[in-house]
């Protein structure tokens, strides 16, 4: 079955902590994976997307096929990403994603 | 500003009632995605339209609808609705690129 995972609903960090939320995936295909980001009153957003390769806000992940994961990492939480953070998997060429259950990143002063 | 437009913010209705739910997509996109986020599933793909026409549909009761109209909008009609069917409902497009989805603020449905 297709599936993504998070297993953490609540993560609580202190500001300048490292941070990383978990991510796993069930997923026979080549998967794209991604990780948006709501927070408080704004709409969903991308953050990241696994082929992209790249950092915004200071966030990375990689795609790790062999224990199916992608974890999204920072080195040093600051107060503004406390939100909710969503990782998702596409499957084929539209966007009819699969969703995590999402992880509430507090961080605090 | 995603460019996504999604009226109403906020619906209370009822059991039983039927409402229709608009969206708007980005300029120039010509897909539209619905999805629903509720407490007790999470967030799910309901239906995809493409130019007017069904593209795909995933967990969408039959008491739910959509369509898209010529002019690229599309409304997400729900009948006979439940108390279950409280949740956020967002439309997405995905962009000229078709790199990322952009979302909707989304409308918070409440049915008493």
């Amino acid at each position: 079955a297709q599936r993504v995972t998070q297993p953490e609903k609540l993560l609580s960090v202190f500001k300048g902590a490292p941070v990383e939320l978990k991510c796993n995936y069930s997923y026979s295909g080549s998967p794209e994976l991604f990780w948006y980001v709501q927070y408080s009153r704004q709409r969903l957003q991308l953050l990241l997307r696994h082929i992209s390769r790249e950092s915004i806000k200071g966030f990375t992940a990689d795609l790790n096929k062999g224990e199916t994961s992608f974890h999204l990492k920072k080195p040093f939480a600051q107060e503004e990403d406390s939100a909710m953070y969503y990782c998702a998997l596409r499957r084929g060429g539209n966007y009819q994603l699969i969703w995590g259950a999402g992880t509430k990143l507090i961080i605090k002063p | 500003d995603s460019g996504v437009t999604q009226t109403p913010k906020h619906l209370i209705t009822a059991t039983g009632q039927r409402v229709t739910l608009r969206c708007s997509p980005r300029s120039g996109d010509l897909s539209v995605y619905w999805y629903q986020q509720s407490l007790d599933q999470g967030l799910q793909f309901l239906i995809q339209y493409y130019n007017g026409e069904e593209r795909a549909k995933g967990n969408i009761l039959e008491r739910f609808s959509a369509q898209q109209f010529p002019d690229l909008h599309s409304e997400l009609n729900l009948s006979s609705l439940e108390l279950g069917d409280s949740a956020l409902y967002f439309c997405a497009s995905p962009g000229a690129a078709h790199e990322k989805l952009f979302f909707g603020s989304g409308t918070q449905l409440s049915v008493l």
